[in-house]
């Protein structure tokens, strides 16, 4: 049971590159999430899935776009990265909303 | 909107002495939930707690619920190396959303 996998775990990109995150879950979770973490700041909500199809807006959604296409994934896109999108992106899964999250590993993406 | 204030934001203890972080949201919760996140690893959730004034303990971990489900804590009894971590909060709503702390950063010197 992998439970949250993301992909890629490192990257590198120049400023206006365009990239996607993997997420993906073999939980049957309905809910999924993308989440940022900057130093000091905590985690901050980019973007939500309650299901399949369906997505919504988070606390800091500017510059992502989001699709959840099948149940088990969720894609975050980055159309044109900057600078300030360098940090340390976490996608979650939970079963319900009030269950508590499973995190994946993390991507750490740096834009130079 | 909602906000949920977690302090302290660092901690060091001796290992050996107790630790504790609190929790405190501006809106009423529905659940509170604490999670660790290990130096370059990922949240990991501990426990949730859902009802006014609940305690629920885990070995040395003791988390509390406050009556107004306002706020919250987490106590760690006699410290040791493997509890270095980020200690987060999560706030929950009954509308579902989740608000997270900024996180207690522990350090435990040997």
């Amino acid at each position: 049971n992998a439970g949250v996998t993301q992909t890629p775990k490192f990257r590198v990109l120049k400023t206006g590159q365009s990239m996607t995150l993997l997420c993906a879950q073999d939980m049957n979770h309905e809910y999924m999430y993308w989440y940022r973490q900057d130093p000091g700041m905590g985690l901050r909500l980019i973007h939500y899935s309650v299901g399949e199809g369906t997505t919504a807006k988070g606390e800091v959604p500017d510059g992502y776009n989001v699709s959840r296409l099948k149940k088990q994934n969720f894609l975050l896109g980055l159309e044109s990265a900057a600078p300030s999108q360098t940090s340390v992106y976490f996608c979650a899964s939970k079963e319900t909303a009030n269950y508590g999250y499973t995190f994946g590993s993390g991507t750490r993406l740096t834009v130079v | 909107g909602q906000q949920v204030m977690q302090i302290p934001q660092y901690q060091h203890v001796q290992e050996g002495e107790d630790f504790t972080t609190y929790c405190n949201s501006s809106t009423t919760l529905s659940n509170i939930q604490w999670y660790k996140q290990r130096p370059g690893g990922h949240p990991v959730f501990l426990i949730q707690l859902v009802k006014s004034g609940e305690v629920k303990k885990q070995k040395r971990l003791t988390f509390q619920f406050g009556e107004a489900k306002k706020n919250s804590s987490l106590h760690i009894t006699a410290t040791q190396t493997t509890d270095v971590g980020t200690y987060f909060c999560a706030g929950n709503t009954n509308a579902g959303k989740s608000t997270f702390g900024d996180g207690t950063t522990l350090t435990v010197k040997p």
